[in-house]
């Protein structure tokens, strides 16, 4: 099994550019999350999914769009990329409810725009 | 809404010492949660204690949970350069609202050969 895998790994963006980030996972959970990790700031949820075709807000969803169109797939969308947005991005998974449940993280991807 | 806390933020020992982390947390919890993250890479959860235990051990890792005190903490015994990393407490805030689980800034270990 490869786990949570994230695509791309590096990215660079010019503010205003679109990309999406695209997080898999073949564990069959239930459950998948945006984070994003900045220096000194621990992860912050972005938003979060409880199932297939279910997408939520978390602490911090503001300028990102996501969609769970199919169960194992999880993408994370900036429409407009702002210089705020650099950061490293995780994508995580568990099968249940996540204060109850391990949640399994992929490699990341460091954006930066400029 | 940061929940939980981890003190200290850095900690550097020498191979073979016993490292602690403390965690603390503002509400009252479920669960709490440990997670390890090494440079550069995802997090990998370490330990998860239920807030009716007061103790857990896997391995070389033990956990307590003080839910009187609102506080938990880690800690690694014999410790490795292996070891090196981040640890992250994370906590299943009962008032967290919108963030199901909620992680702390991490407190970042150094072990030396």
């Amino acid at each position: 099994n490869a786990g949570v895998t994230q695509t791309p790994k590096f990215r660079v963006l010019k503010t205003g550019q679109s990309m999406t980030l695209l997080c898999a996972q073949d564990m069959n959970h239930e459950y998948m999350y945006w984070y994003r990790q900045d220096p000194g700031m621990g992860l912050r949820l972005i938003h979060y999914s409880v199932g297939e075709g279910t997408t939520a807000k978390g602490e911090v969803p503001d300028g990102y769009n996501v969609s769970r169109l199919k169960k194992q797939n999880f993408l994370l969308g900036l429409e407009s990329a702002a210089p705020s947005q650099t950061s490293v991005y995780f994508c995580a998974s568990s099968q249940l409810y996540p204060s109850t449940d391990t949640q399994y993280f992929g490699p990341g991807t460091r954006l930066t725009v400029l | 809404s940061q929940q939980g806390e981890e003190d200290p933020q850095a900690l550097s020992i020498q191979e073979g010492e016993n490292a602690t982390m403390n965690c603390s947390y503002k509400t009252s919890i479920n669960n709490l949660q440990w997670y390890r993250q090494n440079s550069g890479r995802g997090l990998v959860h370490l330990i998860l204690i239920r807030s009716n235990e007061r103790e857990k051990h896997s391995g070389r890792l033990r956990v307590t949970l003080d839910t009187s005190k609102k506080s938990s903490s880690l800690l690694i015994t014999a410790s490795r350069a292996a070891d090196t990393a981040s640890y992250f407490c994370a906590t299943d805030a009962v008032n967290s609202g919108n963030t199901p689980l909620v992680f702390g800034k991490g407190t970042r270990l150094s072990v030396i050969a």
